[in-house]
C-alpha cells in the first residue's frame, strides 16, 4: 500500500531557530514530491521535486529529494512566527503520461514562539 | 487571475441528508481533483475529473459522486451523510501534464 510518512508530527521552536522536516515515502509510479504549507484551509504550494539531489530554495526555505532512499527534507532557517503552520508532504503518482493523484502525509505542525 | 474557488465555505447538514459542493478551477486548468481532510489528518484523494469524465478514484464509497462541466467546473455530491463525513473538502486543479496542483480554500462540512 502506498504511504507517505512525515516526522515529527509536531514541533515547537523559538524564532530564529532552524528546523528540518522529514518526509519518507513508499509510492508506486512516483512522478513528483510536493511540499505545501497549510495555515488555515487552502494548502499553498512551496516546492515540487522530481530529481534527486537538486536543492530547491525559496528565501529561508529549501528542500531536497533522495529518490534512492525515498525521502525528502524541508529546511526552514531563521524561523519567524509567520512560519507557524502545518507542512504537508505529498507524493504525486504517475497516471499514464500525466499527473495522477496526490498521496499526503499527516503533516508536521510547526509552532514558532516569539 | 482567480485561483481555485469553492462554495460554500461552511455547511452544516444532518445525518442521512445529501450535500453538493462546488469548485471552479484556476483559469486555464482542465483537471479537477477532490480531497477530504479530516481533522488532524492529511488530505485523502476522492476522485479526479478530466474532460468531464471520472479518470481516477480513491477508496471512497459510491455515496461520493461527482461531475465536471464543459467549463471545467466541478461538483462533489455526498449522499446519505454520516457523522464521519465531517471534514474539510478541498478541490485542486491543474492543467494537463503540468506539475503542481493549486488548491482552493475548501468547504468545511459538519454533519450532526
Amino acid at each position: 500500500e502506498d504511504k507517505v510518512v512525515q516526522s515529527p508530527l509536531s514541533l515547537v521552536v523559538h524564532e530564529g531557530d532552524t528546523v528540518t522536516l522529514n518526509c519518507s515515502y513508499e509510492v508506486t509510479n512516483f512522478r513528483s514530491l510536493l511540499w505545501y504549507k497549510q495555515e488555515k484551509k487552502a494548502p499553498t504550494f512551496l516546492f515540487m521535486l522530481t530529481s534527486s539531489g537538486i536543492e530547491k530554495k525559496s528565501g529561508r526555505l529549501s528542500s531536497i529529494l533522495d529518490k534512492k532512499e525515498l525521502f525528502s527534507i524541508l529546511n526552514i532557517t531563521a524561523t519567524q512566527t509567520g512560519d507557524s503552520a502545518i507542512y504537508l508532504c505529498a507524493v504525486e503518482r504517475r497516471y499514464g503520461g500525466s499527473q495522477g493523484n496526490l498521496i499526503f502525509g499527516k503533516g508536521t505542525k510547526l509552532s514558532v514562539k516569539p | 487571475d482567480a485561483g481555485v474557488t469553492q462554495s460554500p465555505t461552511h455547511l452544516i447538514k444532518t445525518r442521512g441528508q445529501q450535500v453538493t459542493l462546488r469548485c471552479s478551477p484556476k483559469s486555464g486548468h482542465d483537471t479537477v481533483s477532490w480531497y477530504q481532510q479530516a481533522l488532524g489528518q492529511g488530505p485523502q484523494f476522492i476522485f479526479q475529473y478530466y474532460e468531464e469524465e471520472e479518470r481516477q478514484r480513491g477508496n471512497f464509497p459510491d455515496r461520493f459522486s461527482g461531475h465536471q462541466f464543459p467549463n471545467y467546473s466541478s461538483e462533489l455530491n455526498v449522499n446519505a451523510l454520516l457523522l464521519g463525513d465531517s471534514a474539510l473538502y478541498l478541490c485542486a486543479s491543474i492543467y494537463r501534464s503540468n506539475y503542481g496542483y493549486t488548491f482552493g480554500s475548501g468547504t468545511r462540512l459538519t454533519v450532526v
